[in-house]
């Protein structure tokens, strides 16, 4: 049973959009969240977290947003890039980040 | 700064073959370390993560297994390859001590044929 799920695999979106990836947890033990961006044969590099004390972290053009109460948090860039087409993976982790659960991966295409 | 080394990059082995692939971690001690396998078009699973020396924790089990011979070396191995082993390894690292994101590897590409 998939512990962190991002439900939609792909997303398109015109340059200078807004794209929102969405995730989804059934594990409530789960206290804080990441997302990752991942070119293809490269590994994942870290972009943004949130512990579960917050509803919602910024950095630059990123946002997340946490509804501890749906199980849901989302990433949204604003305004989208073209550069910004890779998978994105939403992970979570309990115990102070001694194991990190990924969900399976959005892939988002930033149309020129 | 730290920095995650991970080798080789690509490998293309044969059915029945062993495995070895190698992590090191330079930069911080008593890391937590991690491999994950991207299979083709899927997420990435979990397969080991060691929260010290010789200690590991195996998250699926399957045909590899994985040993922490010092604080900063981390390897995955098989004795026998199997097809199904093909895909994306990716080793990381953690601090561990609070929560903190992973620092992921360049990633090894594996073909079993």
């Amino acid at each position: 049973d998939q512990q962190v799920k991002q439900n939609s695999p792909s997303l398109s979106v015109q340059e200078g959009r807004i794209s929102i990836l969405n995730c989804d947890y059934t594990n409530s033990m789960f206290d804080y969240f990441l997302w990752y961006k991942k070119y293809p044969a490269e590994g994942p590099t870290f972009l943004i977290s949130i512990s579960s004390i917050k509803d919602k972290n910024e950095d630059g053009r990123f946002t997340v947003f946490l509804n501890k109460s749906a199980k849901h948090l989302s990433l949204h860039i604003v305004p989208s890039q073209p550069g910004d087409s890779a998978v994105y993976f939403c992970a979570a982790s309990a115990n102070y980040g001694q194991n990190f659960v990924f969900g399976p991966g959005t892939r988002l295409s930033v149309l020129p | 700064s730290q920095t995650i080394h991970q080798w080789p990059a690509t490998l293309v082995q044969p059915v029945g073959s062993p495995l070895s692939l190698e992590c090191t971690v330079e930069g911080t001690s008593n890391p937590n370390l991690y491999w994950y396998r991207q299979a083709a078009g899927r997420g990435l699973q979990l397969l080991f993560y060691s929260i010290g020396i010789d200690q590991i924790s195996s998250e699926v089990p399957q045909n590899l297994s994985a040993s922490r011979p010092q604080d900063r070396q981390f390897i995955l191995s098989s004795k026998k390859l199997l097809l199904s082993d093909s895909g994306f390894y990716l080793c990381a690292w953690s601090l561990g001590s609070t929560n903190t994101e992973a620092f992921f590897g360049q990633g090894t590409r594996l073909t079993v044929v």
